[in-house]
């Protein structure tokens, strides 16, 4: 069955550094996501990108992130100067199309922590 | 802003049991609810529900949708230990990416 893959599940970066975090959408899907969750809290929307640009964004995706979609099949998030509030789970989600009737796919979360 | 709350916060029952969890949605130009079982990490999507009165069944899982109170419920019923998970409850409105907005989650624990 076709699945979302993350890369890396876990990150631990120092304070002010720069990650980047990597997924692979479902091949067919045109959709991408990344939404974050932080620990004992709910899932947030962060971003959402189609036809290599965003389509939409939160209040919490500010100048300090990025997505970027550099080849056929990787979506990336780049948190640039990472803060302690930064660390939670990141989880990409890829749906096949735009569609409200279309579900959304997620993968397996890259945890991050920030020291 | 959109709002989904999810009750009870946390559940915990016998295996055999059966449990109902609450959805409830404001949202603004509602399109559809969805529910997802949260293990350890990725949610997985269960049931995604569009009209109101029609119940999704899978198993032991059901759920129904109602547009008119503005609520969705998910039932479990003869629940095992590996139903134990965060059940999210998350809606569709119609924005221009249809991304999704979570509730926080029903903590669900099934002892034997």
């Amino acid at each position: 069955e076709p699945e979302v893959t993350q890369t890396p599940s876990h990150q631990v970066t120092q304070m002010g550094q720069e990650v980047i975090l990597r997924c692979v959408p479902i091949s067919n899907h045109l959709y991408f996501y990344w939404y974050r969750q932080i620990l004992g809290q709910k899932v947030e929307f962060l971003v959402s990108f189609y036809n290599n640009e965003i389509s939409e964004k939160s209040e919490i995706f500010d100048d300090q992130f990025s997505v970027e979609r550099p080849d056929g099949s990787n979506f990336t998030l780049k948190i640039r100067s990472t803060k302690l509030e930064d660390s939670a789970m990141y989880f990409c989600a890829s749906r096949l199309t735009g569609g409200w009737n279309t579900e959304a796919f997620f993968g397996q979360g890259t945890r991050l922590t920030v020291v | 802003e959109d709002k989904v709350v999810q009750s009870p916060l946390s559940l915990v029952v016998h295996e055999g049991d059966t449990v109902t969890l609450n959805c409830s949605y404001e949202v603004t130009n509602f399109r559809s609810l969805l529910w997802y079982k949260q293990e350890k990490k990725a949610p997985t999507f269960l049931f995604m529900l569009t009209s109101s009165g029609i119940e999704k069944k899978s198993g032991r899982l059901s759920s129904i949708l109602d547009k008119k109170e503005l609520f969705s419920i998910l039932n479990i019923t003869a629940t095992q230990t590996g139903d134990s998970a965060v059940y999210l409850c998350a809606v569709i409105s119609s924005g221009s990416a249809r991304q999704l907005t979570f509730g926080s989650g029903t903590q669900l624990t099934v002892l034997p």
